[in-house]
C-alpha cells in the first residue's frame, strides 16, 4: 500500500522464542492499523488491531505495539510456535478510508 | 457459520477468455471487498460496496474488469478477455458496514496463459 512498508521481507525465530514484525507507516492522519496473518493457501485472517488513541494492545499471545511519534507499529508473538509460521501483513486506514496493506514479513518458526 | 466462500478456488484459463471469480458474504454482512495479492504489488483493493452499492472501484485496473451484487450476499468479478497479467490471487473479504474488521476468503488462484 502507499502508506504501510515493512521493515524486513523475512523473519526466522527458534520455536519458543518471541517474535517481533515490525511496520513503518508513512500517513501522521491514520489512526487505524490491524494485523492479518496468512498461511500458505489461505486468506488474511485477522490478529489484532489498534487505534491510534492507544499505543498498546494485548491479545492472546499476541502485542500491537504503535509509536505515533515514529510512525512505527510492531506485532509481538510471545512463545512462538511453529503454527505461527505464515505471512504477516499490517494495513493502516485514515477516517473513512480503506484499510493499504504492507507487502508482508514472512515469519519461519524453526523447531 | 461457514466463512467467505469463494468459487472456484483455482482457474486456469487462455488469454482472451472471460473468467468469472464468485464470492458468498458472510450471513448478515453488508460490505464487500474484493482484493488482488500478487508478488510484486501484495495486497490491491480493486473495488468494495456497501449494502450492494458499489461505493469505490478506482483500484479496478481497467474496463476489462467488473463487478457486481446481484444480491445482498453474492459477488460476481468479471474478467474480459482475461490476460497472462491478470495471473494472481483474488481475494474477497465481507464486514458489517462500519466495522473495522474485514473477513477473507480462501481466495481464488487465476492463472491465465
Amino acid at each position: 500500500g502507499e502508506n504501510v512498508g515493512l521493515h524486513l521481507p523475512t523473519l526466522s525465530v527458534q520455536e519458543g522464542d518471541n517474535s517481533i514484525i515490525n511496520c513503518a507507516y508513512s500517513n501522521s492522519a491514520s489512526d487505524y492499523f490491524i494485523w492479518y496473518k496468512q498461511e500458505s493457501g489461505k486468506g488474511p485472517q485477522f490478529i489484532i488491531d489498534i487505534r491510534s488513541n492507544m499505543d498498546k494492545r494485548q491479545g492472546q499471545r499476541v502485542t500491537v505495539l504503535l509509536n505515533k511519534t515514529v510512525k512505527h507499529l510492531s506485532l509481538q508473538i510471545a512463545a512462538t510456535q511453529p503454527g505461527d509460521s505464515a505471512v504477516y501483513f499490517c494495513a493502516d486506514r485514515t477516517g473513512a478510508n480503506n484499510l493499504f496493506f504492507g507487502t508482508g514479513t514472512r515469519l519461519t518458526v524453526i523447531p | 457459520d461457514a466463512g467467505v466462500i469463494q468459487s472456484p478456488r483455482h482457474e486456469v484459463t487462455e488469454m482472451g477468455q472471460e473468467v468469472t471469480l464468485r464470492c458468498k458474504l458472510i450471513s448478515g454482512h453488508n460490505s464487500l471487498f474484493w482484493y488482488r495479492q500478487t508478488m510484486m504489488r501484495g495486497l490491491e483493493l480493486l473495488i468494495y460496496f456497501n449494502n450492494n452499492v458499489p461505493i469505490d472501484d478506482s483500484g479496478m485496473p481497467e474496463d476489462r474488469f467488473s463487478a457486481k451484487m446481484p444480491n445482498a450476499s453474492f459477488s460476481t468479478l468479471k474478467i474480459q478477455p482475461s490476460e497472462p497479467r491478470d495471473s494472481a490471487v483474488y481475494f474477497c473479504a465481507s464486514s458489517f458496514l462500519g466495522s473495522d474488521t474485514q473477513y477473507f476468503g480462501p481466495g481464488t488462484r487465476l492463472t491465465v496463459l
